[in-house]
C-alpha cells in the first residue's frame, strides 16, 4: 500500500492567497484526520471525518479554514485567506474501521509557509 | 479526555533500555493507551497500544499496572535511530472527540 498521500509537500504563498491541501487516505480506511503542527502549539487536531462525514471540527481555528471529504479516497483542507500565523506542517491521517482502539496512519505532511 | 503527563525529554546511550512513563490519573474504563513515535520532518507513527497488563511487539513493550493510572513504554537496546519524540495518548478512539497528542517526550540517544 502507498500509505497516506499528501500534496503538495511544500507550499509557499503570500498572505491573503487561498491555499488548498490535499489528502488521499489509505484504501479501506473509514476515518480521516487533519492535524496542524507548530513548535509553539505542538500537534493539534483540526477536524476528523468518519465515513466521509465531518464528526468533530472543534479544532478548526476559524472560519478561514474549511475541510471537505467528497468521497472515501479524497479530502481537502482549504485556508482562505491565508495569514502568516497559518504557517505550519499540516498532516493528514487515516484509520481503519473499528472500535475503541486507535491506530492512525499519518501522511508525510505539507509544510506551509505564508509570507 | 484523560490528560497525560510525560517527561519533556530524556537522554540515553546506545544499547541501553529506555523506559518512558506516562501518567494518566483520570483514565476512563473504555480508554486505551496508545504510543506514537515521530521523527523530524515525518508524521507520527503508531508504536504500540494496550488496555492493561503487558503488551509486546517487535518494536517495544508497554507495561500497564492494575490501576491503569500510568503506563511505561519500554524500548530495548536503543540505537541512534530511535532518537525521536514519543507521544502517549489515552482515550476511546470510538468516541466523537478524538485522542489528543500532548507535548511528547524527546528521546535523544547518544553514541
Amino acid at each position: 500500500d502507498a500509505g497516506v498521500i499528501q500534496s503538495p509537500r511544500h507550499e509557499v504563498t503570500e498572505m491573503g492567497q487561498e491555499v488548498t491541501l490535499r489528502c488521499k487516505p489509505i484504501s479501506g480506511h473509514n476515518s480521516l484526520f487533519w492535524y496542524r503542527q507548530t513548535m509553539m502549539r505542538g500537534l493539534e487536531l483540526l477536524i476528523y471525518f468518519n465515513n466521509n462525514v465531518p464528526i468533530d471540527d472543534s479544532g478548526m481555528p476559524e472560519d478561514r479554514f474549511s475541510a471537505k471529504m467528497p468521497n472515501a479516497s479524497f479530502s481537502t483542507l482549504k485556508i482562505q485567506p491565508s495569514e502568516p500565523r497559518d504557517s505550519a506542517v499540516y498532516f493528514c491521517a487515516s484509520r481503519p474501521a473499528g472500535g475503541p482502539t486507535d491506530t492512525q496512519y499519518f501522511g508525510p505532511g505539507t509544510r506551509l509557509t505564508v509570507l | 479526555l484523560a490528560k497525560t503527563t510525560q517527561p519533556i525529554s530524556m537522554d540515553s546511550y546506545e544499547g541501553q533500555e529506555v523506559n518512558i512513563t506516562c501518567s494518566h490519573n483520570n483514565i476512563a474504563t473504555n480508554d486505551y493507551i496508545t504510543w506514537y513515535q515521530q521523527f523530524p520532518s515525518q508524521g507520527p507513527r503508531f508504536i504500540i497500544q494496550g488496555y492493561k497488563t503487558k503488551v509486546t511487539n517487535e518494536v517495544a513493550s508497554l507495561f500497564i499496572p492494575a490501576d491503569r493510572k500510568s503506563s511505561t513504554l519500554s524500548l530495548p537496546r536503543v540505537s541512534l535511530s530511535d532518537t525521536a519524540v514519543y507521544y502517549c495518548l489515552v482515550g476511546d478512539a470510538g468516541s466523537a472527540r478524538q485522542l489528543t497528542f500532548g507535548s511528547g517526550t524527546q528521546l535523544t540517544v547518544l553514541p
